[in-house]
């Protein structure tokens, strides 16, 4: 099956600093790829979409200064925290769709962000 | 607006027992509906969607666009079923984007 991958897994930085997570595809071409953002025993948010080559289209209420998302090839897509605080310590999850057909999307381990 | 409901945050049934996790949706047009599952460490993988009308790991879910709802069903619960449920749509519009239910922990007992 497709396979997503996240890095890092898990991350602790200071407030103020900027943190960036990549999700890539390892064996197949993703035009898409989604931003999520899951609290504790919550749901998974969507924050944004990412397609390959153009800018990536925010969910209402998302940041896209403070969320910065860069889709440079069909296999990578950077999701940068910048300036971040406590309130923006989550669970961030990307995903993948496979090439232009279907609506199946592939889903990364997730990255455990800490901001102190 | 879409919207997806799972009115239950837990279930716990007994190994052996019949599960039956709800999904309810709304949305004005033809939706896409998928069941994604969550075991205990691990990433979340899609489980089944309604279009294939097949039967994973013995679960199987109907659409049922009169009541707009999309349950999850297996005849006997295993213990190894305990894990988050997510019930998703996708409009289908372009975008591709899922809309996700809140989920519901299924909790199998031994």
């Amino acid at each position: 099956g497709a396979v997503v991958s996240q890095h890092p897994s898990r991350v602790i930085c200071k407030s103020g600093t900027s943190v960036k997570i990549e999700c890539r595809s390892l064996d197949f071409q993703a035009t898409t790829m989604f931003w999520y953002r899951q609290f504790p025993k919550q749901s998974l948010m969507l924050m944004a979409t990412s397609n390959e080559g153009s800018k990536a289209t925010y969910e209402q209420g998302v940041e896209k200064d403070k969320f910065l998302i860069n889709h440079a090839s069909l296999t990578l897509s950077t999701l940068t925290v910048t300036s971040a605080h406590p309130e923006d310590s989550s669970f961030y999850i990307c995903s993948a769709r496979v090439g232009s057909s279907g609506y199946e999307q592939f889903f990364g381990p997730g990255t455990r962000l800490t901001v102190l | 607006a879409q919207r997806v409901t799972q009115p239950e945050k837990l279930l716990s049934v007994f190994k052996g027992a019949p599960v039956e996790l709800k999904c309810n949706y709304s949305y004005s047009g033809s939706p896409e509906l998928f069941w994604y599952v969550q075991y205990s460490r691990q990433r979340l993988q899609l489980l089944l969607r309604h279009i294939s009308r097949e039967s994973i790991k013995g679960f199987t879910a109907d659409l049922n666009k009169g009541e707009t709802s999309f349950h999850l069903k297996k005849p006997f619960a295993q213990e190894e079923d305990s894990a988050m449920y997510y019930c998703a749509l996708c409009s289908g519009a372009g975008s591709y984007q899922l809309t996700f239910g809140k989920g519901t922990k299924l909790s199998v007992i031994p």
